[in-house]
């Protein structure tokens, strides 16, 4: 089966700096996605996006956060001052379907464990 | 978005069936039923999405009931590998909601 792939498996960094958390969706996908965990609680949603632009984000991701996609492999979600509190398991989903499809199966990768100090 | 209500942990033993209910009195016409599994450390994983009255596929079974105020994930003879985190969610169905949410999930224990 095909799968999502996220670089680093793990990050740890300095309250402060920037991170660059790596995805790389399922080739023909068109919808793409990032979510969080923090231990022990919930996955939260974080941002949608299709078509190079953002389609939803939560109140969590805040100026912060932003997301790209360089090329036509990869896609990435950057912090760009890390707190404490960013500290969390980091996944990105990708979904192939268009929007008038039914099929709403996202497909996620092991995730990015994010520490921050 | 239709809010979801579930038990917040379950045990069974090995080889039994297992049933996860789920509330969600405040679904649309146009929105469907989906549930994802998790893994600890790992990414949740699509297991079955529904509309109306069965689906069945090599995993689960998911029943909805006529009014669609509730549906229930059956896992037939469970094993110790199917200790989870089980997620029930609600999403639009046309035009496609991206705002894909997350609910708190049930804690599934199975024993030996």
């Amino acid at each position: 089966e095909p799968e999502v792939t996220q670089t680093p498996s793990h990050q740890v960094t300095q309250m402060g700096q920037e991170v660059i958390l790596r995805c790389v969706p399922i080739s023909n996908h068109l919808y793409f996605y990032w979510y969080r965990q923090i231990l022990g609680q919930k996955v939260e949603f974080l941002v949608s996006f299709y078509n190079n632009e953002i389609s939803e984000k939560s109140e969590i991701f805040d100026d912060q956060f932003s997301v790209e996609r360089p090329d036509g492999s990869n896609f990435t979600l950057k912090i760009r001052s890390t707190k404490l509190e960013d500290s969390a398991m980091y996944f990105c989903a990708s979904r192939s379907q268009d929007r008038a499809s039914t099929n709403e199966k996202l497909f996620f990768g092991s995730g990015t464990q994010l520490s921050v100090l | 978005l239709a809010k979801t209500t579930q038990p917040i942990s379950m045990d069974s033993y090995e080889g039994q069936e297992v049933n996860i209910t789920c509330s969600h009195n405040n679904i649309a016409t146009n929105d469907y039923i989906t549930w994802y599994q998790q893994f600890p450390s790992q990414g949740p994983r699509f297991i079955i999405q529904g509309y109306k009255t069965k689906v069945t596929n090599e995993v689960a079974s998911l029943f909805i009931p006529a009014d669609r105020k509730s549906s229930t994930l059956s896992l037939p003879r469970v094993s110790l590998s199917d200790t989870a985190v089980y997620y029930c969610l609600v999403g639009r169905l046309i035009p496609r909601d991206d705002k894909i949410i997350f609910g708190k999930g049930t804690r599934l224990h199975i024993l030996p």
